[in-house]
């Protein structure tokens, strides 16, 4: 199964952009790259996913490097809201499977 | 309202007390899935089901029970609990199995098993 490698946490000031790293190098070629984020007491809620070409939503901009063995979640303007445990994972898995390994992801800290 | 649903939020059970988690979403999603959150150690999916009456592994199923009878509903099953299954867990859903899809959260359900 396809790992991804994130850091423990990361701190913003409020209104300034973020960017979250992600690394996995051993993406395959099928691979689709989800990004989900955990608020304090709540259930993770879905934010981005990416095949190969950058994307973008109302939540948050998804950059993919060109051999797709990193990504970069950016939030454009970070709010104290956006304070939360972010996921970087590859859904999937051997033989059809389709397994999601969360890890422990990022947890962002927002600062006034 | 799209939503994935789960009962009971918060449950505080006995040992070798068999116990139901309901999980329902009312989106028509194919696959569903539990996971359990414990400090440390992240989000660990327990089972799967990719639709009606196919269910499959995930990473830490040992002690749980999973049955697809219907494509809404995915109740988790502890036959018999023990105090190491205490943890935070959550249903998902998502409108198909391949990685194209999004999954979507149920609000979790805290589990004390004394």
């Amino acid at each position: 199964d396809a790992k991804t490698t994130q850091p423990n946490s990361m701190e913003s000031n409020e209104e300034e952009p973020v960017h979250l790293p992600c690394n996995h190098s051993t993406i395959s070629g099928t691979d689709y790259i989800h990004w989900y984020r955990q608020l304090p007491s709540q259930g993770p809620e879905y934010v981005i996913h990416g095949l190969t070409s950058n994307v973008n939503n109302r939540m948050a901009s998804l950059a993919i490097a060109e051999d797709r063995k990193s990504s970069t979640l950016i939030l454009h303007r970070a709010t104290l809201r956006d304070a939360a445990v972010y996921y970087c994972i590859l859904p999937g898995g051997t033989s059809g499977t389709y397994k999601y390994i969360f890890g422990t992801g990022t947890r962002l800290k927002v600062l006034a | 309202e799209a939503q994935v649903t789960q009962n009971p939020r918060y449950l505080i059970t006995v040992t070798g007390k068999k116990l139901t988690v309901t999980c329902s979403q009312n989106m028509n999603h194919e696959y569903m899935s539990w996971y359990r959150q414990d400090p440390g150690l992240g989000l660990r999916q327990i089972y799967y089901s990719m639709n009606v009456e196919v269910t499959d592994k995930g990473d830490v199923p040992e002690g749980y029970k999973v049955s697809r009878k219907e494509k809404r509903n995915f109740p988790l099953i502890l036959e018999s609990p023990s105090p190491n299954q205490t943890s935070l867990y959550f249903c998902a859903s998502s409108l198909g199995q391949g990685s194209v899809y999004e999954q979507y959260f149920g609000p979790g359900t805290r589990l004390t098993v004394t």
